[in-house]
């Protein structure tokens, strides 16, 4: 099993530029999600979807886009890159039925590290 | 919104020691409570989760969580650590009944010395 996978592992940036980290899962998880993970401050949500065509915010969404046009895939875009996205980024699915039945781990990629110069 | 506190950032101890890393909860309904690992350079992994039932729960490799309702804690624990226990330690946390946001603590670094 694939599982959860993150592609590039390693990306560097430099200001002003964009990108696109990809993400995909083939357990065939309605949830999926991107946090980033900073040195003291763990893990904070960027954006989450629960399933094709349905977004939304997490708790640190400023300068990152998604879209949700399959199950499998959850791209996160970065607009415009500022020093202060240089971070590790981690995908993340659940399965949706798990979650309404209170009742599910979160399974995660390998992580892309980004830094922006 | 919930929100969990893990007080211990960097804790190192000789290998046989005893571990316990401390987590607190903020939250006014039930939790679901889990600890992730995450060795270096690797991805996390689930050590353990409560949902319901014994407080008490065990995991892998020897890990084991006891969830302290009236003290909105759930603190880690670990009779004798290895070298290869080595890892950053996360407490997570998300509502029972159909909460979709698992909210995660800042970590504790865990060096396991020979």
């Amino acid at each position: 099993n694939a599982g959860v996978t993150q592609t590039p592992k390693f990306q560097v940036l430099k200001t002003g530029q964009s990108m696109t980290l990809q993400c995909a899962q083939d357990m065939n998880h309605e949830y999926m999600s991107w946090y980033r993970q900073d040195p003291g401050m763990g893990l904070r949500l960027i954006h989450y979807s629960v399933g094709a065509g349905i977004t939304d915010q997490g708790e640190v969404p400023n300068g990152y886009n998604v879209s949700r046009s399959t199950t499998e895939d959850f791209p996160l875009r970065l607009l415009s890159a500022a020093p202060s996205q240089t971070s590790v980024y981690f995908c993340a699915s659940r399965p949706l039925a798990q979650i309404l039945a209170g009742d599910t781990e979160a399974f995660f990629g390998q992580g892309t590290r980004l830094t922006v110069v | 919104a919930q929100s969990v506190s893990q007080h211990n950032h960097h804790v190192i101890l000789s290998e046989a020691a005893s571990l316990e890393l401390g987590c607190n909860y903020s939250y006014g309904g039930t939790v679901n409570l889990f600890w992730y690992v995450q060795y270096p350079g690797q991805h996390l992994q689930l050590l353990l989760k409560y949902f319901s039932g014994d407080p008490l729960v065990k995991g892998i490799k020897g890990f084991e969580a006891e969830f302290i309702k009236s003290k909105f804690s759930f603190n880690l624990r670990k009779p004798s650590v290895q070298w290869s226990d080595t890892a950053e330690y996360f407490c997570a946390v998300t509502p029972t009944g159909g909460g979709n946001k698992l909210t995660f603590g800042t970590g504790t670094q865990l060096k396991v010395e020979l």
